[in-house]
């Protein structure tokens, strides 16, 4: 089955530094994965979407100077939170999908906490 | 109006009852529907696709109402394994590329 690969798991950084997050499809490609943020005992709410050798399309209301997202390949995507502030604190994932109907497989998430 | 709609709960149940959840979605376009589970902490894991006719997996059965635009999960002999947040998921518009979650219902399966 589709494998989708995110690092790290958790992250601990101090206010104002970057923070960068991986997520690879290992054994498909995925010309399109997506990034999600979740608080606690919230939804997963959908940043954006990365599409690969483009640029990526970010939801309204989320910050894309903010949320750098680089898709170079068909197999990895990263996510680099820019100058984090505590309020970016929160649990983020990595999706892709096989195709339509198929489902979206996830990566196990990092949890990131700005201190 | 969310997107996605669906109780939080929590819905506590003795071990073996038979519990349903339902799921209502806003956008008549939708296509795809699925049921996914979230343990705590952890990442979603697909539950089932849910089909127009229906579909059945073992203990879980998912059942797609597009006049009412709701989707449904049945759970039936639950079991303590079954405690989780269950999260309706469904595509936005025609488009296959991007889903958008349900908050979640949290099930708590008492001995």
């Amino acid at each position: 089955g589709a494998v989708v690969s995110q690092h790290p798991s958790w992250v601990i950084c101090k206010s104002g530094t970057s923070v960068k997050i991986e997520c690879r499809s290992l054994d498909f490609q995925a010309t399109t994965m997506f990034w999600y943020r979740q608080f606690p005992k919230q939804s997963l709410m959908l940043m954006a979407t990365s599409n690969e050798g483009s640029k990526a399309t970010y939801e309204q209301g989320v910050e894309k100077d903010k949320f750098l997202i680089n898709h170079a390949s068909l197999t990895l995507s990263t996510l680099t939170v820019t100058s984090a502030h505590p309020e970016d604190s929160s649990f983020y994932i990595c999706s892709a999908s096989l195709g339509y109907n198929y489902g979206y497989t996830f990566g196990s998430g990092t949890r990131l906490t700005v201190v | 109006r969310k997107e996605v709609e669906q109780d939080p709960g929590p819905f506590n149940v003795p071990e073996g009852a038979t519990v349903a959840f339902n799921c209502t979605y806003s956008n008549s376009a939708s296509q795809s529907f699925f049921w996914y589970r979230q343990d705590c902490r952890k990442e979603p894991k697909l539950l089932m696709s849910v089909y127009s006719s229906g579909n059945e997996d073992g203990r879980f059965t998912a059942q797609l109402n597009r006049a009412s635009q709701y989707i449904s999960l049945l759970i039936r002999d639950s079991k303590l394994s079954d405690s989780a947040t269950y999260l309706c998921v469904v595509n936005r518009g025609s488009s296959a590329s991007k889903i958008i979650f349900g908050s979640g219902t949290r099930l708590s399966i008492r001995p």
